[in-house]
């Protein structure tokens, strides 16, 4: 199994761009999640979704928005990139969406905006 | 002020010495997570609390609901256990909110 994998690993983007960050997870888990990590900083949910076809805002949402195309697939999008949301992305994943539960983290995507 | 706070946030050792690393929240909480975070970027859960303490190979964690307080030990360091330790408590709104971490470095 690969657990949560991500792509791309690194981006480079010029401000007003747009790209979307791909997850899937192949461990059939309900409720997946999207988060930026910024130095000097904790991770920061960004959005999440507890099931398929539902999402919902998390801590940080402006500037994004996402799909849950499936079970398994879980994207975020960045519609007119800024230099502010140059970040390291992380998406993770759980059997439910209690957060109880154990998180199992993809292996990041590096993007900078310049 | 942060709901998270860790400290120290960096903290070098020598291989074999007893670690700790510790967590205080000023908010109720229901759970509280500690995972590792590699030097490559990677990010995996260690432990998961809701009371008492925990014990998993070298590492130990400990939790006080009433004094807000966790702790992360490492005992027998090794340069292996090089890595950010991250502590994050599950709040009233059922979401994950994490501190800053501790950067850890074990020198052989």
């Amino acid at each position: 199994n690969a657990g949560v994998t991500q792509t791309p690993k690194f981006q480079v983007l010029k401000t007003g761009q747009s790209m979307t960050l791909q997850c899937a997870q192949d461990m059939n888990h309900n409720s997946m999640y999207w988060y930026r990590q910024d130095p000097g900083m904790g991770l920061r949910l960004i959005y999440y979704s507890a099931s398929e076809g539902t999402t919902d805002k998390g801590e940080v949402p402006n500037g994004y928005n996402v799909s849950r195309l499936n079970k398994r697939e879980f994207s975020l999008r960045l519609e007119s990139a800024a230099p502010s949301q140059t970040s390291v992305y992380f998406c993770a994943s759980s059997q439910q969406l209690i957060s109880t539960d154990t998180q199992y983290f993809g292996p990041g995507t590096r993007l900078t905006v310049l | 002020k942060n709901e998270v706070e860790q400290s120290p946030q960096n903290l070098t050792a020598q291989e074999g010495e007893f670690i700790t690393i510790n967590c205080s929240y000023s908010v109720g909480i229901s759970a509280l997570h500690w995972l590792q975070q590699h030097p490559g970027g990677g990010i995996v859960s260690l432990f998961m609390l809701s009371s008492g303490k925990k014990k998993h190979g070298r590492l130990i964690a400990t939790i006080n609901i009433q004094e807000k307080h966790s702790s992360l030990h490492i005992t027998a360091s090794h340069p292996r256990d090089s890595a950010v330790y991250i502590c994050a408590v599950l709040n009233a709104g059922n979401m994950l909110t994490f501190g800053g971490g501790t950067r850890l470095m074990v020198k052989p």
